[in-house]
């Protein structure tokens, strides 16, 4: 079985429908993350968390919001889909070592479009 | 964080190394080089990581030059599925830094 999974793979919805994308990992790390990936721009970072309670913004967080129900599980929901949130998203997670850089793993990715 | 410098694209022979170059010449003292790879719109994958020596694991090798300014990730038997794009970043030991990637390396191996 993966280590991180993501649901759905694929979705397509409608400008102004409330999404929720989901986030599942066995690899008992602390830090998860939400990342899109579109055409031309590499990945960027929507929103992070260094554990349950610990949940920060990342450098295009506006138009989405995220839950972390559990070590284990990080959701992310857009509030009204708009086209322009049309895109890869990746889920990630590490453990947090004391004096080397993360190492991130990433999940399949989940395809939305926003009609 | 220091940049990186990869060739485009590359091709490899199946079966033979994969010999993929990266530029790191402003790579501080404190900064960990990283390889990437994404199969087309899958997750991206992560190969090895290393400072100053060289590593390898179960996927490749990386080489590391003594001055730090440039590495090379080997694929020692390139197969069909190692096609992909693969990405070189630099990362610093401390702190928290989110995965950026450049424009990689697209690796075609050819049958």
């Amino acid at each position: 079985d993966a280590d991180v999974t993501q649901t759905p793979r694929n979705r397509i919805t409608k400008t102004g429908k409330r999404i929720m994308l989901e986030c599942s990992q066995t690899k008992g790390h602390d830090r998860m993350y939400w990342y899109r990936q579109d055409p031309g721009l590499g990945l960027r970072l929507i929103y992070y968390s260094f554990d349950v309670k610990d949940i920060n913004k990342g450098e295009i967080s506006d138009g989405y919001s995220v839950s972390r129900q559990a070590q284990a599980k990080f959701s992310l929901s857009l509030e009204s889909a708009i086209p322009n949130q049309t895109a890869l998203y990746f889920c990630a997670t590490s453990d947090s070592p004391d004096r080397v850089p993360d190492t991130q793993y990433f999940g399949p990715g989940t395809r939305l479009t926003v009609l | 964080d220091a940049k990186t410098t990869q060739p485009p694209s590359m091709d490899c022979a199946e079966g033979r190394a994969a010999n993929l170059p990266c530029n790191h010449s402003t790579i501080s003292g404190n900064e960990y080089v990283y390889w990437y790879r994404q199969i087309h719109s899958q997750g991206p994958q992560y190969i090895i990581h290393g400072l100053k020596n060289n590593e390898t694991n179960e996927m490749a090798s990386l080489i590391i030059t003594e001055d730090r300014k440039s590495s090379t990730l080997i694929l020692p038997h390139a197969t069909l599925r190692d096609t992909a794009v693969y990405y070189c970043i630099v990362r610093p030991i401390l702190g928290y830094q989110k995965v950026t990637f450049g424009t990689g390396t697209k690796l075609q191996v050819i049958p």
